[in-house]
C-alpha cells in the first residue's frame, strides 16, 4: 500500500481553470503538507496543517487553499491557474515529534 | 529557523565514500538537523536525523561538531543508485510539523559514476 498517494500523476490544464490535486496518507499522521518544486528543483513549502492549525507560507497565493475532508486528507485547490503554476507538487504527511516526513510521488502540473 | 548552505553539487566514483557538509551557523538550541535524498522524479525521502556528535544509520551517517554549526552527512561506498539531491534541514521538532520547519534548501546534486 502506498503510504501516501497523490492523485493525478499528471495534469494539463488552461491558464484560467481551477484545478484540484487530491492527498492521501494512510500513516495515521497527525500533519500534512503541500510543497512546489519548480523547474529549478527548488523545494518550497505552501502549507502545513494539521488538526489544530494551518500554517500558510505568506509568499504563496490566496488562489490556493488546502482543504481538509480529515485527518487522512489534504487537498490543494487551485483558482485561475497562471502559467507560473506549472511545477510539480507534492503532498507530504508525518507524525507529532517524529523527524520522518513521506512524500507522495508527486503531481506534475503543466498550464498552458 | 536557520539558514542552510550546501555545495551545489559534488561528483564520486562508485566505492567511494561521499562527505557533504552543511553549514547551518544560527542554528537554534532546540534545532535538530535532518537530510534527505531525492531521486528525479520522485518525493524527498528521509535518511537520517541527528542533534549533536555522530548517528549512524544502515543508509549513513551524520556527524555533528560540538558547536553545531555545520553537519556532514557520510555515504560509505556509494554506487550508480545513490545519485540524487541531498538536502540539509534545520528545524525545531520540538514543537512537531505544523510548525514548518521541513524547509527545504537548494540541497546538493550528488553524480556519482562508473
Amino acid at each position: 500500500d502506498t503510504a501516501v498517494s497523490q492523485t493525478p500523476k499528471y495534469l494539463v490544464t488552461q491558464m484560467g481553470n481551477d484545478k484540484s490535486i487530491k492527498c492521501e496518507q494512510n500513516l495515521g499522521h497527525d500533519t500534512m503538507y503541500w510543497y512546489k518544486q519548480d523547474s529549478k528543483k527548488f523545494l518550497k513549502i505552501m502549507f502545513s496543517y494539521n488538526n489544530k492549525e494551518l500554517i500558510i507560507n505568506e509568499t504563496v497565493p490566496n488562489r490556493f487553499s488546502p482543504k481538509s475532508p480529515d485527518k487522512a486528507h489534504l487537498n490543494l485547490h487551485i483558482n485561475s491557474l497562471e502559467l507560473g503554476d506549472s511545477a510539480v507538487y507534492f503532498c507530504a504527511s508525518s507524525q507529532g515529534k517524529r523527524p520522518e516526513a513521506f512524500f507522495g510521488q508527486g503531481t506534475r502540473l503543466t498550464v498552458v | 529557523l536557520a539558514k542552510t548552505t550546501q555545495p551545489i553539487s559534488m561528483d564520486s566514483y562508485e566505492g567511494q565514500e561521499v562527505n557533504i557538509t552543511c553549514s547551518h551557523n544560527n542554528i537554534a538550541t532546540n534545532d535538530y538537523i535532518t537530510w534527505y535524498q531525492q531521486f528525479p522524479s520522485q518525493g524527498p525521502r528521509f535518511i537520517i536525523q541527528g542533534y549533536k556528535t555522530k548517528v549512524t544509520n544502515e543508509v549513513a551517517s551524520l556527524f555533528i561538531p560540538a558547536d553545531r554549526k555545520s553537519s556532514t552527512l557520510s555515504l560509505p561506498r556509494v554506487s550508480l543508485s545513490d545519485t540524487a539531491v541531498y538536502y540539509c534541514l534545520v528545524g525545531d521538532m520540538g514543537s512537531g510539523g505544523s510548525q514548518g520547519n521541513l524547509i527545504f534548501g537548494k540541497g546538493t546534486k550528488l553524480s556519482v559514476k562508473p
